[in-house]
C-alpha cells in the first residue's frame, strides 16, 4: 500500500448525510494532504497539514472540515451537497520540503 | 501565479512507438515538476521529478522527461511504448507560496497504446 491506506473504498452517502473518509500513515510523515479528483479537472486540493493540529484549507475547502489529532491519521469529513453524484477522494503525504507526494488508493463517495 | 498545462486530452500511440506526453508550466521562480500516473480507480503513482540538475530526467517503468527552460515546458517520453502503459498522466508543479509541499496539477492526458 506504499506506507498510505484509505477507507473505505466506497461510500455511498445519502443527500443531507455527513460522512468521514479515513486516511492513515505508518511511515511517520509530517506533510498529509486531501484532494478530490473531478474529471477533466485534475486534482484540486481541499485541505493539508503540515504538523498535528494543524491544518489548512486548499482551494476547495468548502463543504469540508479535518482533523489531525495524530500524526498518522487524517481524516475528512464532507458535511455538504457533493458537486457531481460520484467524486473520487485521494489522500496523499510528502516527506519533506520539495519532495514528492504519495497517494493512497482513493474513496470513491457516491450520493443515493 | 504558477499552473501547468496538459494541451493534449488524449494520446494515441502504437505499441512499440515512441511516446511524447506534453506539459508546459509558469512558475516566476525555479520550477519543481513532477509526473505522475494513475491506473483506472487508483491512486496517483510517482513517476519522476526534476529540480535541479540535468534536463534529462529518468523515472521509473522506463519513462523519462525533458526540461525545457526557454520553452517552459516538461514533457514526458519513452522510447517503445507498451499497451501497460495506458493510463491517465498528470504533470504537476509545486506551490511556490509559502515553505509547503503543495502541488497544482495538470488537467491530465488519458494514453491510449494501441496493441
Amino acid at each position: 500500500d506504499g506506507g498510505i491506506t484509505q477507507s473505505p473504498k466506497y461510500l455511498f452517502r445519502k443527500e443531507g448525510q455527513n460522512v468521514t473518509l479515513s486516511c492513515e500513515q505508518n511511515l511517520n510523515h509530517d506533510a498529509m494532504y486531501w484532494y478530490r479528483q473531478d474529471p477533466g479537472q485534475g486534482l484540486r486540493l481541499i485541505y493539508y497539514s503540515q504538523i498535528v493540529n494543524d491544518f489548512q484549507k486548499g482551494d476547495i475547502a468548502e463543504g469540508y472540515s479535518v482533523s489531525r489529532e495524530k500524526k498518522e491519521s487524517f481524516p475528512l469529513t464532507v458535511t455538504s451537497a457533493q458537486k457531481n453524484p460520484t467524486e473520487f477522494y485521494l489522500c496523499a503525504f510528502s516527506i519533506a520540503s520539495g519532495d514528492e507526494q504519495y497517494f493512497g488508493p482513493g474513496t470513491r463517495l457516491t450520493v443515493t | 501565479a504558477q499552473s501547468v498545462a496538459q494541451p493534449e486530452d488524449q494520446v494515441n500511440v502504437a505499441e512499440g512507438n515512441p511516446l511524447t506526453v506534453k506539459c508546459t508550466y509558469s512558475v516566476s521562480g525555479n520550477p519543481y515538476l513532477f509526473w505522475y500516473v494513475q491506473y483506472p480507480n487508483r491512486g496517483l503513482q510517482f513517476l519522476l521529478k526534476y529540480i535541479t540538475g540535468d534536463n534529462l530526467v529518468k523515472g521509473s517503468y522506463g519513462f523519462e522527461a525533458e526540461f525545457n527552460k526557454s520553452q517552459t515546458s516538461f514533457h514526458l517520453k519513452k522510447p517503445s511504448a507498451l499497451v501497460s502503459d495506458s493510463a491517465l498522466y498528470f504533470c504537476a508543479v509545486r506551490d511556490e507560496g509559502g515553505a509547503t509541499n503543495k502541488l497544482i496539477f495538470g488537467t491530465g492526458t488519458l494514453l491510449a497504446v494501441q496493441p
